[in-house]
């Protein structure tokens, strides 16, 4: 497919829980983002990826969550010991070029539900 | 500081109207003002942007005004079609920086 791909679509889950969301971007795109939006808001901003290496984490809400592109592609985006507050979508989205001025390309999301 | 509010959060216009929605933000260093489109379970996607040197942008039915003192902006959607019936949310970027900072969306029904 041409677009941002995330598996799952779909993740229901115990408190406590480890989980993992899963990025693989449009091909060629160096810069990768993670967002997260909860139900009825807008999409809050949580890590950005350049490369391989996370340019800024500074949207992280705590050391539970962790996010990793050890290749430069996919993207993989980890919560430990899951809290219901951690219910959401996570949305990926993907851009050819850095800088906030190029053009995001979002996935369609990993919804997550905390039970 | 880093805030984006936006209203309406809903919005309900008749085909063939204009729909506005406003958006405000406080951080005068914001330089860059996106607007995105999001369909129910898809994921957010890009409509129009502008930047605060120009005060109107158009692209066919969809229209951004840049009100700079008053540190203001907003969409207009001429001849609004159902097909626009969407959540639409504003944002604001930092030059410099990767982050966006979104608004809480506005949900449009366009009626037919």
């Amino acid at each position: 497919g041409a677009g941002v791909s995330q598996t799952p679509s779909n993740k229901v889950t115990e408190k406590g829980k480890y989980v993992e969301l899963r990025c693989d971007p449009i091909s060629g795109h160096t810069a990768l983002y993670w967002y997260r939006q909860s139900l009825g808001q807008g999409p809050e901003f949580l890590i950005y990826f350049q490369g391989t290496g996370a340019a800024d984490d500074s949207g992280l809400p705590n050391d539970r969550f962790f996010a990793v592109r050890p290749e430069g592609s996919v993207s993989t985006l980890k919560i430990q010991r899951t809290e219901r507050g951690d219910s959401a979508v996570y949305l990926c989205a993907s851009s050819l070029y850095r800088g906030v001025a190029g053009e995001l390309f979002f996935g369609e999301g990993s919804r997550l539900t905390v039970l | 500081q880093q805030q984006v509010k936006q209203s309406p959060q809903s919005l309900i216009v008749q085909k063939g109207g204009i729909s506005i929605i406003n958006c405000a933000y406080e951080n005068t260093a914001f330089d860059y003002f996106p607007w995105y489109q999001q369909f129910p379970g898809k994921g957010p996607a890009l409509l129009i942007a502008i930047r605060p040197d120009v005060s109107e942008k158009k692209e066919g039915r969809f229209t951004i005004s840049f009100n700079k003192s008053a540190k203001q902006f907003s969409l207009h959607i001429m001849d609004s079609q159902p097909g626009d019936s969407a959540t639409y949310f504003c944002a604001a970027g930092l030059g410099g920086s990767e982050k966006l900072v979104f608004g809480k969306g506005t949900k449009l029904t366009v009626n037919p």
